[in-house]
Order: structure tokens, then C-alpha cells, then sequence
């Protein structure tokens, strides 16, 4: 299993509210990215961060937001809360700087 | 932006048989093609990658090769295993600058024992 935690394990919210998922990066990765599941399919990217700063994003609105803290652990938040954001969401974390930077380390998801 | 087409969605094959799911991606600019392993209610965890500047790139019985030309890209099994069934990943991306990974929708293996 890799390094890489993520909380809570599940959630269950109404339409309309707000949620937050956190994610702990692996030890010595620098770069965090998330991704979103629904049953049945591939993972979809949301966005990445890399030093604090957003370095790519998916077609995903902009009710989906997100946070690295110095640490490099990261959130994500989504607003406003739709029926169709019902998924497994997922983060990876790798490391920029050394290599291969793409290979990505997955979380257990929420 | 770019689309990649996986197939089979499904394969189901006996065990010790070999088990073949193809990629095909649009961007010519995507260089780098990781496959992951996602077994049911787990993470996905990266089996094999292989990088533009290669045609080939084995690690025991899985393999996974690149034609950039017809820019599809097939990950190989041999001898499989009952544990090897699961779903799989194929995704595409260009390496450098803003990361957005393209993912496959997946192909399901079953291997009959």
C-alpha cells in the first residue's frame, strides 16, 4: 500500500451543502492531484496541485476548489453540492523535480 | 483536449491463457501511458508505465507496448491468474507543464480458474 491516506473514509451529504475531503501526501512527494470516480467509470482529473498553486485543471466547474498547505497535503472542496457529484474521489500524490514526476501514488478515496 | 478509447470493456479468459486490452489516445503530444490495477473497493495502483521515446516495456509477465504512429498503446498479460482479475486502467498525458491525465473507462478481467 502507498503512502498516501485520505479522510474520511465515507460521507454522505444532502443536495446544496458543502463538503470537504482532505488528503495526506505520500512522504518526500511534493504534488497532489484529484480525481473523481463514478461507479462503472475511469477516474476523471479534477485538478492538481504543485507548491501551493494550481498546475492543471479538468472540465470540472468552479464549485470544485482546492487548497496545499506547506506540508503538501491538500483539500478539496465542492459547493453546492449536485445529485451527480456522487462519486469516489480520489487523490494522488507524486513527486516534481526528479524524474518520473507522472507516476502517481493513489489514496484509499472517499 | 484528449480522448482515449479502451477495449474491451469486459474479458474473460482461463487461467494460464494470455489477455490483451488496447488503448488508443487522439493527442499526439500525450508521451507518457501508465496502466493501473483497481481491484474491487481498492485503490488504483500503477502496474506497468511505458514513455514516448519507447516501443516496449515488460516487468515479468505484464508488458506494455506503444505505436505512436497509429498512437495506440496494449497492455499485455501472460499466463494469467485468478488474481489478476480485476478492473484496468490505461491513461495518457503529456509529461512537462499543466498535468491532465486522460483515463480509460476501464476493462474488466476475469480469469477463470
Amino acid at each position: 500500500e502507498t503512502g498516501v491516506t485520505q479522510s474520511p473514509t465515507h460521507l454522505i451529504k444532502t443536495r446544496g451543502q458543502q463538503v470537504t475531503l482532505r488528503c495526506s501526501s505520500q512522504s518526500g512527494h511534493n504534488t497532489v492531484s484529484w480525481y473523481q470516480q463514478a461507479l462503472g467509470q475511469g477516474p476523471q482529473f479534477i485538478f492538481q496541485y504543485y507548491r501551493e498553486e494550481e498546475n492543471g485543471r479538468g472540465n470540472f466547474p468552479p464549485r470544485f476548489s482546492g487548497l496545499q498547505f506547506p506540508n503538501y497535503s491538500s483539500e478539496l472542496n465542492v459547493n453546492a453540492l449536485e445529485l451527480d457529484d456522487s462519486a469516489l474521489y480520489l487523490c494522488a500524490s507524486s513527486l516534481i523535480g526528479q524524474g518520473a514526476w507522472e507516476t502517481q501514488y493513489f489514496g484509499p478515496g472517499t | 483536449g484528449e480522448n482515449v478509447e479502451q477495449h474491451p470493456s469486459t474479458l474473460s479468459v482461463q487461467e494460464g491463457d494470455s489477455a490483451v486490452i488496447k488503448c488508443t489516445y487522439s493527442d499526439s503530444a500525450s508521451n507518457y501511458f501508465p496502466w493501473y490495477k483497481q481491484e474491487l473497493g481498492k485503490r488504483p495502483q500503477l502496474i506497468i508505465d511505458i514513455r514516448s521515446n519507447v516501443g516496449e516495456k515488460k516487468d515479468q509477465r505484464i508488458a506494455v507496448t506503444l505505436n505512436k504512429t497509429a498512437k495506440h498503446f496494449s497492455l499485455h498479460i501472460t499466463e494469467t491468474q485468478p488474481e489478476d482479475s480485476a478492473v484496468y486502467f490505461c491513461a495518457a498525458s503529456i509529461s512537462g507543464g499543466s498535468y491532465i491525465p486522460t483515463f480509460g473507462r476501464g476493462t474488466s478481467l476475469i480469469v477463470h480458474p
